[in-house]
């Protein structure tokens, strides 16, 4: 079975300092990876995706940049954060029989000050 | 492009009672995958259900669900309501170019009161 771990699980940080989050999946090849970001209270939605190493798609445009440098890792980050980036970053993998089934980490709560 | 409507934002009910959270979708793909998750308070999205066969019921967990293409709807069912099914309801859609993801509902508020 895959597991997906996220760090780090919570995070306080100023407005204007830079950020980094990261996921790590066990127990699946060459998975399909997405990072999501809920607002408190609000709906799901997709930042970015990746089908292969070295390799990510944009979908919002949120002052955010992710990367993938290995099979099983899916980064996402930014130099200056912003008020708005708060929320629940949510990282996803899934992949293979054309229903791409969606399986979530723990989540990391990110409060930006 | 794709879209999941889930008419309700919240919806509050008597434990015991039945529940159901309307999904319906557009796709131009035939064969579109349709899936519930749902979330509980400071946790991460779980797979409830999902379908890909036409008038099927699927059922998990209590809850059930049927995929009617012809309606495109996949409507979420549970004859009693729990105090522990209040959460967050997602109805979601996977189409052919399943590889850039979900489609997700705006979501449904599920508040069962004793």
């Amino acid at each position: 079975a895959q597991t997906i771990h996220q760090w780090p699980v919570a995070e306080i940080k100023a407005v204007g300092s830079p950020l980094s989050l990261g996921c790590t999946i066990k127990g699946k090849s060459s998975p399909n990876l997405y990072w999501y970001w809920q607002a408190t209270g609000g709906t799901l939605q997709q930042l970015f995706y990746s089908i292969t190493v070295g390799q990510v798609e944009s979908v919002v445009q949120l002052n955010l940049s992710a990367s993938r440098p290995k099979d099983d890792q899916f980064i996402l980050s930014t130099e200056k954060l912003l008020l708005s980036h708060s929320g629940f970053y949510l990282c996803a993998a899934g992949g293979g029989g054309g229903q791409n089934t969606l399986y979530f980490g723990a989540g990391t709560r990110l409060s930006v000050l | 492009g794709d879209s999941v409507t889930q008419t309700e934002g919240l919806v509050t009910l008597t434990e015991g009672l039945p529940v159901m959270l309307n999904c319906t979708y557009q796709t131009i793909y035939s064969n579109p995958f349709l899936f519930w998750y749902v979330q509980h308070l400071n946790e991460s999205p779980r797979l409830l259900l999902k379908s890909f066969t036409d008038n099927k019921r699927t059922e998990h967990q209590g809850f059930h669900a049927t995929l009617h293409k012809s309606s495109s709807s996949f409507h979420l069912q549970k004859s009693s309501a729990q105090l522990s099914d209040s959460a967050l309801y997602y109805c979601a859609l996977s189409d052919q170019n399943y590889a850039q993801g979900l489609t997700f509902g705006l979501g449904t508020r599920v508040s069962v009161f004793p």
